[in-house]
């Protein structure tokens, strides 16, 4: 069965890095075409799509929020880091991570997400 | 950047309706897209891919279809576990996008 859990913190400044790990089971990184993808939904607002990291290390980010991010592997431990430089108050979201494959390219989230608020 | 419009924003529906909404996309994408259902406070659920495709699980009161730019998702015979958000996402071009979501209420 797959599972996944965001963890990190739920408070950040403005002007401060977010970091989230997302730590999975069930799947391997290493297995052609699977994917950890990374998708927010801020307070009342439709999900954005952020980011993928592939079993080939491959990484896709969404263009507008390029230079600001970065999603990482540790394949030893079953997890995958995300990110995020420069945090805004428009920021704030609840952070998913989730499971990817290549093909249909679908992101199935199976944990519940975690709150980030950016504020002073 | 592909563009997913999902109509109708919002719909007030009864247990035992059937409904059906629609996601339009800004160009052709075979069919690359993926529906999700998600209720308040919860992460989304994946309901469908490839357009059509139910995930393990879904009942068969779900039923997707279309190809191209356009794509309805259907619901027959509605259960209070229905209600809630509907977004469709394509898998088509990177960046992968989402719709706005359909919000469908109790009547």
């Amino acid at each position: 069965q797959i599972t996944l859990k965001e963890s990190g913190p739920t408070l950040v400044k403005p002007t401060e890095t977010l970091s989230l790990t997302c730590t999975f089971s069930g799947f391997s990184l290493t297995t052609s075409g699977v994917g950890v993808g990374w998708i927010r939904q801020p307070p009342g607002k439709p999900l954005e799509y952020l980011g993928v990291i592939y079993w080939n290390y491959n990484t896709q980010y969404r263009p507008s929020l390029r230079g600001r991010l970065a999603i990482t592997q540790d394949v030893s431990k079953n997890q995958v880091v995300f990110t995020m430089t420069n945090m805004d108050p428009v920021d704030t979201a609840t952070y998913f991570c989730a499971y990817h494959i290549t093909g249909p390219y679908y992101f199935d989230c199976r944990g519940q997400g975690t709150q980030v608020t950016v504020s002073s | 950047e592909i563009q997913l419009t999902q109509s109708p924003f919002s719909l007030s529906a009864s247990v035992g309706d059937r409904v059906t909404m629609t996601c339009r996309a800004s160009q052709a994408i075979g069919t690359n897209l993926n529906w999700y259902h998600q209720e308040p406070g919860k992460p989304p659920k994946l309901l469908m891919t490839a357009a059509h495709r139910l995930q393990d699980g879904v009942p068969s009161r779900f039923s997707g279809s279309g190809s191209g730019k356009d794509f309805t998702l259907t619901i027959n015979s509605l259960q209070p576990e229905d209600f809630g958000i509907y977004f469709c996402q394509q898998g088509y071009g990177v960046p992968f996008t989402f719709g706005q979501g359909t919000k469908l209420e109790i009547e």
